[in-house]
């Protein structure tokens, strides 16, 4: 299994305060992902980073931001939570793009706003 | 743009029985394919994967066959398990395209 650590596993927070999801990997590959899995949409891209510092913003980044200070971390920030972000949340990794390349996952944090 | 379909199911198997998933993909060039597999209450993780056409993917008793003229992916398994229940989901990654495209997720329950 790929050395990926998502923390919290499991939160609820109240509508308008901030949350931070943090993913932690030991594989010192460069690229990170966050993804959130919503029933009849599958899984959808919110941020990614391709380095230290270096981020960009996937197909659903309205209300998240994302921080990159460190290879082995990457923080997805949820800077005023909606019920609409009550979701699961993936964080993915992968050593490079490009075919042949293999994109690993955590084992997901499960947020509910209310 | 580059997509991916699959049968969205659920798929209601009994157990021993022939498994078969469609997946098809739209996208220019050569991409890579994958078949991810989610387990109730936990991330995804790699099935299979193919790089270039022609290619079968196998692992656990799945098998996938990388099909360039039908641009499809198919996942197969002879004889599935009960521990087979859980969600299945076809993806591309392309060359020179930076991130990975999911399918919406096949749904499996394999009844003893």
């Amino acid at each position: 299994d790929a050395g990926i650590t998502q923390s919290p596993r499991h939160k609820v927070t109240e509508t308008g305060t901030p949350v931070t999801l943090r993913c932690h990997q030991t594989e010192n590959h460069r690229y990170m992902y966050w993804y959130r899995q919503d029933p009849g949409h599958g899984l959808r891209l919110i941020h990614y980073s391709y380095g230290v510092k270096d981020t960009d913003k996937g197909e659903v980044s309205d209300g998240y931001s994302v921080s990159r200070s460190k290879t082995e971390d990457f923080l997805l920030t949820l800077e005023s939570a909606t019920s609409s972000q009550t979701s699961v949340y993936f964080c993915a990794i992968s050593e490079s793009l490009g075919a042949g390349n293999t994109i690993y996952f955590g084992e997901g944090s499960w947020l509910t706003v209310v | 743009g580059n997509s991916v379909t699959q049968m969205e199911g659920p798929v209601t198997l009994s157990e021993e029985a022939f498994l078969t998933i469609n997946c098809t993909y739209t996208a220019t060039g050569y991409p890579s394919l994958f078949w991810y597999v989610q387990y109730p209450g936990e991330g995804l993780q790699l099935l299979l994967k193919a790089t270039k056409a022609d290619d079968k993917g196998s692992n656990k008793g799945f098998e996938a066959t990388y099909r360039k003229e039908t641009t499809s992916f198919h996942l197969e398994k002879g004889s599935v398990q009960v521990s087979d229940s859980a969600v299945y989901f076809c993806a591309l990654l392309k060359t020179s395209y930076d991130k990975v495209i999911f399918g919406p997720g096949t749904s499996l329950s394999v009844i003893p």
